[in-house]
């Protein structure tokens, strides 16, 4: 199937350092969004990505699209306590206006004050 | 604002046991969908729907039945429960798309449903 895989599965980080997760696929993807989720709560949508080799930052988080559109990548800037939590990647597919939202399998940030 | 709702929160089942897990959003939105999440698995899709009337099965279909009679309400039906489903259980609204573009999915705050 068209799985968009994501590495690492598990991470701890000392408060303070940075952390990156990456998404790979192995077809070309039309957009990549990217959630996070709390321990204990439901995932949040962070943000969306649609054109090849695009960059978005939300405060100390860099997102960035592959050339290709086949991986993508998450990178916090020095880790801080209230980075804790799961952060997925999704794909959207979509036909004749219908949207179908698949997963990754989740990278899960621990941070060591 | 509600957004999206999900009841009951925890559920415990016997093994052949039934019941329905409901999901109602407000935001008018025409995509819902069912996911179940399992430690080191990720979300994985379960069923989806488009708009009322109009359902479709993802990832792990099997042991589940859906139906989405209005815009609102997107419930989740388990016949005959199995320990296997045991899991959370989220479910997630946004609008439908076209193009390259998705739409960012609503969650509700999750089932967590025990099945014994």
């Amino acid at each position: 199937g068209q799985q968009v895989m994501q590495i690492p599965q598990y991470q701890h980080v000392q408060e303070g350092e940075d952390f990156t997760t990456y998404c790979n696929s192995s077809t070309t993807l039309s957009n990549i969004q990217w959630y996070k989720q709390r321990p204990g709560g439901h995932p949040v949508f962070l943000i969306q990505l649609v054109k090849s080799g695009e960059v978005k930052k939300q405060k100390r988080l860099t997102f960035q699209f592959g050339e290709a559109k086949k991986n993508s990548s998450l990178h916090i800037t020095a880790t801080q306590t209230t980075d804790v939590g799961t952060y997925f990647c999704a794909r959207a597919t979509s036909s004749g206006g219908y949207q179908k939202v698949t997963f990754g399998t989740g990278t899960k940030l621990q941070v060591i004050p | 604002n509600a957004g999206v709702t999900q009841t009951p929160k925890f559920q415990v089942l016997k093994t052949g046991q039934s019941m329905t897990l409901q999901c109602a959003q407000d935001m008018n939105h025409e995509y819902m969908s069912w996911y179940r999440q399992d430690p080191g698995m990720g979300l994985r899709l379960i069923h989806y729907s488009v708009g009322a009337g109009i359902t479709d099965q993802g990832e792990v279909p099997n042991g589940y039945n859906v139906s989405r009679s209005t815009t609102e309400d997107f419930p989740l039906r388990l016949l005959s429960a199995a320990p296997s489903q045991t899991s959370v259980y989220f479910c997630a609204s946004s609008w439908g798309s076209t193009g390259p573009k998705g739409s960012p999915l609503h969650f509700g705050n999750g089932t967590r449903l025990t099945v014994t």
